[in-house]
């Protein structure tokens, strides 16, 4: 079975500066998809990044990039120049093809400090 | 801009009662997810349908949940009857077909069952 673990339950940043959230999966698929969500206090969950498999390159997406280690099943995100409005609940999510339902870890909190 | 909509935000219910939750899909999204979400934990996936058909409902506790979605539209799950442990954030998501398609998140509903 597929698993998504985040083992960082919460971290921290000042504005400005960058913070990297980790994630580890398992999966015996060699085609799939990963992604982070951002799920800010009383708001629903939005993508923020996606990454397909089986395209090498790391995605990026204006101040959120991963770094997509695919033999080392891990995937993590960094987010550059720290803004207040990313504090929120950060979930790295898996998908083993498009249409099935998302597989979640249990979440990072970040919070940003000025 | 077309979002996903739940309703009610908030339920609270006695131990034994009936409840339900609607969600509103994206207009044109074929498929349709629930999600339960306990506090600090990530979504975990309840039920998945492709138009009015259930594809996905292995973790469903069907002696007590219930999901429907007559005319591919809209959506209702029911729980009957409530446990304590039930009490979670229910979420409710979207997306169309053909090739990878984004997954839209509803605001959820925060259910509390005492």
């Amino acid at each position: 079975a597929q698993t998504v673990t985040q083992s960082q339950p919460e971290m921290s940043v000042q504005e400005a500066e960058t913070v990297t959230l980790s994630c580890t999966y398992d999966t015996s698929e060699s085609d799939y998809y990963l992604f982070w969500y951002k799920q800010p206090p009383s708001r629903q969950m939005i993508l923020v990044i996606r990454q397909e498999a089986y395209k090498q390159q790391n995605a990026t997406e204006n101040r959120f990039s991963v770094n997509f280690q695919k033999a080392a099943k891990s995937f993590s995100l960094k987010i550059s120049d720290s803004q207040l409005g990313d504090a929120a609940m950060y979930f790295c999510a898996y998908s083993y093809q498009a249409g099935t339902a998302l597989i979640f870890g249990k979440g990072t909190t970040l919070s940003v400090s000025s | 801009e077309a979002e996903v909509a739940q309703s009610p935000r908030y339920k609270i219910t006695e131990k034994s009662q009936a409840v339900a939750f609607w969600c509103d899909p994206i207009s044109g999204h074929a498929t349709l997810y629930w999600y339960r979400q306990i506090l600090g934990q990530g979504p975990e996936l309840l039920v998945q349908f492709q138009d009015e058909s259930v594809v996905d409902d292995s973790q469903l506790p069907k002696d007590r949940f219930s999901a429907e979605r007559l005319k591919g539209v809209d959506s209702t799950l029911k729980i009957q009857p409530a446990e304590l442990g039930d009490s979670a954030m229910y979420l409710c998501a979207s997306s169309g077909t053909g090739g990878y398609s984004e997954a839209f998140f509803g605001q959820g509903t925060r259910l509390t069952v005492v």
